[in-house]
């Protein structure tokens, strides 16, 4: 089956601009995941969506970063002011979320490049 | 607070070798373990994962890993790389209920002929 999608692959936008990023998650998956990985790191945790509100957005560096899921499904990652440190590669996961210790399964992400 | 560690940055190993890459976790409660692959230009895919019962666990393309709680490691093992296996590989935990995945900083693994 289809995995998880992410639009668009590559983002390049001017310091200060408003960008958003789009994920598509697996099909019937109730939990959905925000992380950015920068390069040469492993991937940070920014926020959990369960169903269509935020369940835990304890990693969001900023108020800069919003994220909605308005019907559970789609979600979109919005960054205010973009600043160069925001470059990143911005990943998407999601899972079942049926239980505790569900698998996360990611799309191939968002590569951000702010100049 | 929790923390996943590997011990390695980069691991070159020949073809046909096996290999191990070292993963260390601190969590004061039950933990779930996970290791994930890159490849190059590509998004990360499940190897395998650690939930509860048996603490050798198998995974795809003929990885394995052991969860030791006494020394609070999981590394990943192979008894014999291919070319193929040329990638990054990640090790990360969850703690409890707690949802969010906490990574390591990779293990870049490059398999010479």
């Amino acid at each position: 089956g289809a995995g998880v999608s992410q639009t668009p692959s590559n983002k390049v936008t001017e310091k200060g601009k408003y960008v958003e990023l789009r994920c598509d998650p697996i099909s019937g998956h109730t939990a959905l995941y925000w992380y950015r990985q920068s390069l040469g790191q492993g991937p940070e945790f920014l926020i959990y969506f369960q169903g269509t509100g935020a369940a835990d957005d304890s990693g969001l560096p900023n108020d800069r970063f919003f994220a909605v899921r308005p019907e559970g499904s789609v979600s979109t990652l919005k960054i205010q002011r973009t600043e160069r440190g925001d470059s990143a590669v911005y990943l998407c996961a999601s899972s079942p979320g049926t239980a505790g210790a569900d698998t996360q399964y990611f799309g191939p992400g968002t590569r951000l490049t702010v100049l | 607070a929790q923390s996943v560690t590997q011990l390695d940055s980069q691991v070159p190993v020949f073809e046909e070798a096996p290999v191990e890459l070292r993963c260390n976790y601190s969590s004061s409660v039950s933990v779930y373990l996970f290791w994930y692959v890159q490849y190059p230009n590509q998004g990360l895919q499940l190897l395998l994962k650690y939930l509860s019962g048996s603490t050798l666990v198998k995974g795809i393309n003929g990885f394995e890993a052991e969860f030791n709680k006494s020394q609070t490691s999981f590394h990943l093992r192979k008894p014999s790389v291919h070319i193929s296996d040329t990638a990054e590989y990640f090790c990360a935990a969850r703690a409890g209920n707690n949802r969010k995945l906490i990574w390591g900083l990779g293990t870049s693994l490059a398999v010479n002929p």
